[in-house]
């Protein structure tokens, strides 16, 4: 079935270092790919999505470039900042579904 | 203000007593549904409904009803917890239509069995 693979966390980082967070995904047909981020004791929100292959989302300063040839969607973000300190979940929605399939998540820590 | 009400916030239990967990979208969402986050498995959905009186489950729904008899309502039972079923629980809801779909989520239900 439809699956999302996540790198392993924590992943820890000065302020201002580069960060990437790692997804691939297995799915039928064409899927939807999206990254949630969860702040501290608060629900999943939408950070950013891509519909179509090599479509680009980006939001915050985070993107994500949607590549079909690897079915991976790896988050970037140039310039990390403490308050980016959150989980990070890589999810699509299966092609013709709402349902949505996540990954395991992906602890960022981002220190002064 | 669009939003995603989840009630309780914190819930600690005994094995068997039953409980309900409320939730209520202001955003005339078809589409809603629960997930369990558990450490290393993520999300995974429990139930989901696609409208009013639709309902059916998802990957997880051993342990759990849902009932949907208001397009803004959709609450979780659970008629017989269990400890395996500690974990912490999200309503979300989105339109349906896979291009838009853009879920809201509530703040989460840590739930505790003993």
């Amino acid at each position: 079935g439809d699956s999302v693979t996540q790198m392993e966390g924590p992943v820890t980082l000065s302020e201002e270092a580069f960060l990437t967070i790692n997804c691939t995904y297995t799915a039928t047909g064409y899927p939807s790919l999206f990254w949630y981020v969860q702040y501290p004791g608060e629900g999943l929100q939408l950070l950013l999505k891509a519909t179509k292959a090599d479509d680009k989302g980006s939001n915050k300063g985070f993107e994500a470039t949607y590549r079909k040839e690897t079915t991976s969607f790896h988050l970037e973000k140039g310039s990390v900042q403490v308050s980016d300190s959150a989980v990070y979940f890589c999810a699509l929605t299966a092609y013709n579904t709402d349902k949505l399939i996540f990954g395991t998540g992906t602890r960022l820590q981002v220190f002064p | 203000e669009a939003q995603v009400t989840q009630n309780p916030r914190y819930l600690i239990t005994v094995t068997g007593k039953k409980l309900t967990v409320t939730c209520s979208q202001n955003m005339n969402h078809e589409y809603m549904s629960w997930y369990r986050q558990d450490p290393g498995l993520g999300l995974r959905q429990i139930y989901y409904s696609m409208n009013v009186e639709v309902t059916d489950k998802g990957d997880v729904p051993e342990g759990y009803k849902v009932s949907r008899k208001e397009k803004r309502n959709f609450p979780l039972i659970l008629e017989s917890p269990s400890p395996n079923q500690t974990s912490l629980y999200f309503c979300a809801s989105n339109f349906l239509g896979t291009e838009n779909t853009e879920a809201f989520f509530g703040q989460g239900t840590r739930l505790t069995v003993v």
